[in-house]
């Protein structure tokens, strides 16, 4: 079964500084997908990223970028120049590839504040 | 795009009621829509997998007769919490995933119900 660990259980950052969230996770698929989650206050989960495994270049969407070590099974959000709406519980995610249901196994979070 | 729409937003009701959750895909038609359940603190839990036309997929300990869905449609998934106790209090979240020929479509998610038994 496929797992996801998110060391990190809370994380503060200076606004406009950057901070890095650190995931790794256990398969035994060569292809799969990984996707970082943000849930505010509000509960809502919005999707920050996500990284095909082929793929070899490190998504980056904006201030939001991952650093995808494959060999070491390592996913790891980094954030820059941190704004005070980043503040969130950051959910780390896998799903599979191919035939099936693509459920996804979630991390325990990591609440991020951002201090003005 | 890819709205999922999740109603009601918070519910309170005496012990031994039924309380029924929609989810909804508004501008995309969804294969599957997924159904959790977040305690405070925590992670999601998964608690079903829901395929339009079929019987949903129940992970191991979610009781099946307890948490009824139902995916008539591929745009509305229903989660019915029959005879509500307290221990049911929660925060509920479905997602949903667009059709695709190919398997990199991200999940979607509701906003959510909060629903309080007392």
């Amino acid at each position: 079964a496929q797992t996801v660990t998110q060391s990190q259980p809370e994380m503060s950052v200076q606004e406009a500084e950057t901070v890095t969230l650190s995931c790794t996770y256990d398969t035994s698929e060569s292809d799969y997908y990984l996707f970082w989650y943000k849930q505010p206050p509000s509960r809502q989960m919005i999707l920050v990223i996500r990284q095909e495994a082929y793929k070899q270049q490190n998504a980056t969407e904006n201030r939001f970028s991952v650093n995808f070590q494959k060999a070491a099974k390592s996913f790891s959000l980094k954030i820059s120049d941190s704004q005070l709406g980043d503040a969130a519980m950051y959910f780390c995610a896998y799903s599979r590839t191919g035939a099936g249901s693509y459920q996804l196994t979630f991390g325990k979070g990591t609440k991020l504040s951002v201090i003005p | 795009g890819a709205v999922v729409s999740q109603h009601p937003s918070w519910v309170i009701c005496k012990s031994g009621t039924s309380v029924k959750i929609e989810c909804r895909s508004l501008d995309f038609q969804a294969t599957t829509m997924f159904w959790y359940r977040q305690f405070p603190k925590q992670s999601l839990m998964l608690m079903a997998t829901s395929n339009e036309g079929s019987k949903a997929t129940y992970e191991q300990g979610v009781e099946k007769d307890k948490f009824l869905i139902n995916h008539a449609s591929l745009t509305l998934s229903t989660l019915t919490v029959t005879s509500a106790h307290p221990e049911d209090s929660s925060f509920y979240i479905c997602s949903a995933r667009a059709q695709a020929a190919h398997s990199n479509q991200p999940q979607h998610f509701g906003d959510g119900t909060r629903l309080s038994i007392l």
